[in-house]
């Protein structure tokens, strides 16, 4: 089945600098790649997604890019504020089901 | 438009009991996939249910079951409930099958005790 890493587990930034969460795939076969943020107390929340027939994907200050022969994709948060703290998944789909990466932890400093 | 909507948000159970949670999904959308969340474990599928039928199921014994009623809305039932199943369950919303994009509910928190 499909394995999907993420990296780093927890990720501290100054609010204003940049957030790069990246993920690996195992399965070739994939072909839709989902990013979710999960707030204490909450379900995880659909932020952006891309699928495998597309490189790179904006909204606003954040972007995912994909590469699909190196199977990893990335998630760029920018000018990050205190409200993006939170945590971080990201999920690959090569049908019915979203594999999901262990997370990642990200506090943005005032 | 409302969204994904799980009751109970919390429950307490003791070891050998049984549960049902409840999944209305958003209007519209005909298939729900169910998940379980551990720290230990991360987010791990369940099941799919598309058009009142079971698609696919996780690796999870039998113990963990669903169903799917006509109008969208989803059950799962857990029985001889056993202290590992306490999770946070998510169901997940979708407008199709396949890739599209699932919209989560809060969740239900089980506590097995």
């Amino acid at each position: 089945g499909e394995n999907v890493e993420q990296h780093p587990s927890t990720l501290s930034v100054q609010e204003g600098d940049s957030a790069v969460i990246k993920c690996t795939y195992s399965d070739s076969a994939s072909n839709y790649f989902p990013w979710y943020k999960q707030e204490l107390g909450k379900g995880p929340q659909l932020i952006i997604d891309i699928r495998s027939n597309v490189g790179e994907k904006k909204d606003q200050r954040i972007a995912v890019t994909l590469n699909k022969t190196a199977k990893h994709f990335s998630l760029h948060i920018t000018e990050t504020q205190p409200e993006d703290s939170a945590v971080y998944f990201c999920a690959a789909s090569n049908d019915y089901k979203l594999s999901f990466g262990a997370g990642t932890t990200v506090t943005v400093r005032a | 438009k409302a969204g994904v909507t799980q009751t109970p948000r919390y429950l307490i159970k003791t070891r050998g009991q049984q549960v049902t949670l409840s999944c209305s999904p958003i209007s519209g959308h005909r298939s729900v996939s169910w998940y379980q969340q551990t720290p230990g474990q991360g987010l791990q599928f369940l099941f799919e249910y598309f058009s009142e039928t079971q698609r696919n199921k996780g690796n999870f014994p039998g113990r963990f079951s669903g169903r799917q009623f006509s109008n969208s809305r989803s059950e799962m039932n857990v029985s001889t409930l056993e202290l590992g199943d306490s999770a946070l369950y998510l169901c997940a919303s979708s407008l199709a099958r396949l890739n599209t994009e699932a919209f989560f509910g809060q969740g239900t928190r089980l506590t097995v005790v």
